[in-house]
């Protein structure tokens, strides 16, 4: 079946220091690929997306490629900041898998000043 | 104008006791979920309807009863509470069943003592 894999945390960082976040995914065909942040006390919401391979998802200085080769869809931010303080979720809906959207297990990741 | 919104946000109750869990989302979606995150973060999926159809069913214990009454609204009934329902519980709606964003409520904490 479909599945997310990320690297397990926490991840602490100081302040200004460079991110990356892995995730590699298993799905058979070509999913759309996402990456979700959960700050303190709320929901999640999307960071950004990629729905084809090579493509590549930024928001808020966050990037993402879908690689299809290496079936991965990395997060990387090149200077943190304390606000950044989440959790964050890598995720897959596929055409095969019953319209399920699949979830990482997240990251938390911890900014330092 | 809250995009999807969850009463309560918190609930504390006695084992054995029913319980319920109402979403509403005003963003017009035809698809609504309901999550559950346990104390490591980990979310799996419960439910999912469609245009008030029930299209994803994970093996949850029974007591767990989800209701549409119209596709704006997925309201989660619990009978029978037990410890380990104790959990955060996410709402979420999509445009489409597949490869779209889910835009997440603010969730409700439900604690069984």
């Amino acid at each position: 079946g479909n599945s997310v894999t990320q690297m397990e945390g926490p991840v602490t960082l100081s302040e200004e220091a460079f991110l990356t976040i892995n995730c590699t995914y298993t799905a058979t065909g070509y999913p759309s690929l996402f990456w979700y942040v959960q700050y303190p006390g709320e929901g999640l919401q999307l960071l950004l997306k990629a729905t084809k391979a090579d493509d590549k998802g930024s928001n808020k200085g966050f990037e993402a490629t879908y690689r299809k080769e290496t079936t991965s869809f990395h997060l990387e931010k090149g200077s943190v900041q304390v606000s950044d303080s989440a959790v964050y979720f890598c995720a897959l809906s596929a055409p095969t898998g019953g319209f399920k959207t699949i979830f990482g297990a997240g990251t938390r990741l911890f900014v330092k000043a | 104008d809250t995009a999807v919104s969850q009463t309560p946000k918190y609930l504390v109750t006695q084992m054995g006791n029913d319980k319920s869990i109402k979403c509403e989302q005003n963003l017009g979606h035809d698809t609504m979920y309901w999550y559950k995150q346990d104390s490591k973060k980990f979310l799996k999926i419960m439910f999912s309807y469609n245009n008030k159809e029930l299209i994803i069913n994970e093996t949850v214990p029974n007591r767990f009863s989800p209701k549409s009454p119209d596709k704006a609204h997925l309201n989660l009934h619990i009978n029978s509470l037990e410890l380990g329902d104790s959990a955060v519980y996410f709402c979420a709606s999509s445009r489409e069943v597949l490869g779209n964003e889910q835009f997440f409520g603010p969730g409700t904490r439900l604690t069984v003592l």
